[in-house]
């Protein structure tokens, strides 16, 4: 079966840092993406891995281990604009080349 | 470079009727993604065209249909609505080559089925 599990909420502190974690059970994998989602609004890109390691993008960083079926989002120096969902998604393999199979989003607040 | 749009913001229907969502692709891209929203979930996949075609479908009744046209453009169609379709619709493209193929997803559409 297909299945991704990531906390629902999170609460950070603005300027401190604070990990999301991802953990998948696909059938395929071909990639897992971060994104952001702010209520009422379109999910915005965040980041991509398919090979094990840390990929850092400013303030963002995000963590693969296929082995463990695991990835984390880094957000550093908080910001009140980074209370939003973050959402983590595993491409699948096969049939579709771009389907996306998303958890149910962490929602994060950030508190002054 | 114009970014993915979607019509329309919001649409409120009744059980039983028929809805059509259309989604315009951001420029170069030849790959569209559909997904469904519910509130408090993360998207579900519904299907996806490339080129004009069907290349791969979700857990998703035969009532949802689809099309691509040759500008790359999509539409949605749900027949028989029911009260459990209310969510955001969410159109994704992409270039369906090598790469990342990262999804850029338009504003959604938020249906409401009384």
């Amino acid at each position: 079966g297909q299945n991704i599990d990531q906390p629902t909420e999170m609460t950070a502190t603005e300027g401190a840092i604070v990990q999301i974690n991802c953990t998948y059970q696909t059938s395929g994998f071909n990639g897992l993406f971060w994104y952001q989602q702010h209520a009422g609004e379109a999910p915005t890109f965040l980041s991509y891995n398919v090979l094990d390691g840390l990929e850092e993008k400013g303030r963002f960083s995000s963590f693969l281990s296929r082995s463990k079926g695991y990835s984390y989002l880094l957000l550093k120096e908080l910001q009140m604009k980074d209370s939003a969902s973050y959402l983590c998604a595993v491409r699948d393999q096969g049939g579709a080349t771009n389907k996306l199979i998303f958890g149910t989003g962490t929602l994060l607040a950030v508190q002054p | 470079e114009t970014g993915v749009t979607q019509s329309p913001t919001h649409l409120i229907k009744t059980r039983g009727q028929q809805v059509t969502l259309r989604c315009s692709s951001q420029s170069g891209h030849n790959t569209v993604s559909w997904y469904q929203q519910a509130l408090g979930q993360g998207p579900q996949f519904i299907f996806q065209y490339y080129r004009e075609e069907e290349n791969g479908r979700g857990n998703f009744p035969p009532r949802f249909s689809g099309l691509q046209f040759p500008n790359y453009s999509s539409e949605l169609n749900v027949n028989a609505l029911e009260l459990d379709d209310s969510a955001l619709y969410l159109c994704a493209s992409s270039w369906g080559g090598l790469g990342t193929n990262e999804q850029f997803f338009g504003p959604g559409t938020r249906l409401t089925v009384l």
